[in-house]
């Protein structure tokens, strides 16, 4: 079935710091990508998403690019804040299984003054 | 902006008790589904309604599981006997149609079964 795999981290930066998180995908049709951003003790927002190859998702100074030929999509941004302290999902939605999404593991990110 | 809402946020429950988490979707969205995530791991699927039906299930949506959309807005899970593993956040999300992509989630309601 459907996967997603993303670095586990946890992934500590110093603020300003350049981050990438690393995402790649397994699935049989073509999915729509997406990235969810989860702060301590709250629920999940979408951050940003792409629906084809070669579509920029982008939001917030993150970016991610939608690569059919490496199945990746993964999630950069130039200069880190503390502020994006969080756990970040890549996640797929399958149109071929009523677009449940399905998550990967969640990479811890913590960004130190 | 619309959005989906939970309740309780917290719920607190013994184990074998019966507990129902409800959710109210976006007014005209018609897909709704339900997510769990056990504390420091990833979001799993476990249900998705359509049209007053299951759509899809996962393994996890085993019989102890119910769902239901009993009046128009909520959308109800119950969960009959709980386990301590059901310990987890349940979040509901909804979609206004297949292919629209963006599913918006609820806030999420904690579950902890003692």
């Amino acid at each position: 079935g459907d996967s997603v795999t993303q670095m586990e981290g946890p992934v500590t930066l110093s603020e300003e710091a350049c981050l990438t998180i690393n995402c790649t995908y397994t699935a049989t049709g073509y999915p729509s990508l997406f990235w969810y951003v989860q702060y301590p003790g709250e629920g999940l927002q979408l951050l940003l998403k792409a629906t084809k190859a070669d579509d920029k998702g982008s939001n917030k100074g993150f970016e991610a690019t939608y690569r059919k030929e490496t199945t990746s999509f993964h999630l950069e941004k130039g200069s880190v804040q503390v502020s994006d302290s969080a756990v970040y999902f890549c996640a797929l939605s399958d149109r071929t299984s009523y677009d449940k999404v399905i998550f990967g593991p969640g990479t811890s990110l913590s960004v130190i003054p | 902006e619309p959005e989906v809402t939970q309740t309780p946020s917290h719920q607190v429950t013994q184990m074998g008790q019966e507990v129902i988490l409800r959710c109210v979707p976006i007014s005209n969205h018609l897909y709704f589904y339900w997510y769990r995530q056990i504390l420091g791991q990833k979001v799993e699927f476990l249900v998705s309604f359509y049209n007053n039906e299951i759509s899809e299930k996962s393994e996890i949506f085993d019989d102890q599981f119910s769902v239901e959309r009993p009046d128009g807005s909520n959308f109800t899970l119950k969960i009959r006997s709980t386990k301590l593993e059901d310990s987890a956040m349940y979040f509901c999300a909804s979609v206004l149609g297949l292919s629209y992509n963006e599913q918006f989630f609820g806030p999420g309601t904690r579950l902890t079964v003692l």
